[in-house]
């Protein structure tokens, strides 16, 4: 079954916009990460937030993670058209060899 | 550096028929996995090699079988595919570093295979 579930399923918003989702998972966790998937694509690793972090930056990204709501977001400032793409996270658990994957978020951005 | 190569890219396959994906790494990683995603699936985990010679089963690993026996290459069976195992695979890779577990650190994805079963 699914860790992660991710919230909208789609979004499309115009070129220059800021574009958050959300992830809520269901078991503790060690860390949380933000992969992209461009069509027909292999994941790309975007960011990677550790339980005991609140806030995370890089580049136009910012990720949240609130451990008691059992809660993450993703913040994309300013989108591109390149930014079109779905977004993954992936929990991973202490003692734990794997990372569960949510189902994404399929991001449109409208030149 | 290639980072995740898989092989082949597209394959068609009838009922019945058999073949091997094959994935390979030359970032040294310990860790690899096989995945599958179907749409509106996210990615589901097949099985999955913490080093050579190792192998262990992940959410979905009905009817595939792997073998790890270099340290680069993951290969992924079908023995008797079915139209169930139509699907894009991912084979991904991860290294363990101070006392991480390798699941627990960013993996690498391959370009992935479209496996069409009739």
């Amino acid at each position: 079954s699914q860790q992660g579930e991710e919230d909208p399923q789609a979004l499309s918003i115009q070129e220059g916009e800021n574009a958050t989702m959300n992830c809520s998972y269901k078991t503790s966790i060690n860390n949380l990460q933000w992969y992209r998937q461009n069509s027909g694509r292999g994941l790309v690793h975007l960011i990677l937030i550790r339980s005991n972090e609140r806030e995370k930056h890089s580049g136009r990204l910012r990720v949240t993670l609130d451990t008691s709501k059992k809660s993450s977001s993703l913040l994309i400032t300013a989108s591109r058209a390149a930014d079109t793409a779905s977004y993954f996270c992936a929990t991973g658990s202490f003692g734990n060899e794997k990372l569960t994957f949510g189902t994404g978020t399929r991001l449109t951005i409208i030149p | 550096n290639a980072g995740v190569t898989q092989t082949p890219k597209f394959r068609v396959l009838k009922t019945g028929q058999s073949m091997t994906l094959l994935c390979a790494q030359d970032m040294n990683h310990e860790y690899m996995y096989w995945y599958r995603q179907d749409p509106g699936m996210g990615l589901r985990l097949i099985h999955y090699s913490v080093g050579e010679g190792t192998t262990a089963k992940g959410e979905v690993p009905d009817g595939y079988n792997v073998s790890r026996l270099k340290k680069q290459n993951f290969l992924l069976g079908l023995e008797s595919a079915a139209p169930s195992q139509t699907s894009v695979y991912f084979c991904a890779s991860s290294y363990a570093s101070g006392g991480h577990y390798g699941g627990n650190n960013e993996q690498f994805f391959g370009p992935g295979t479209r496996l069409t079963v009739l």
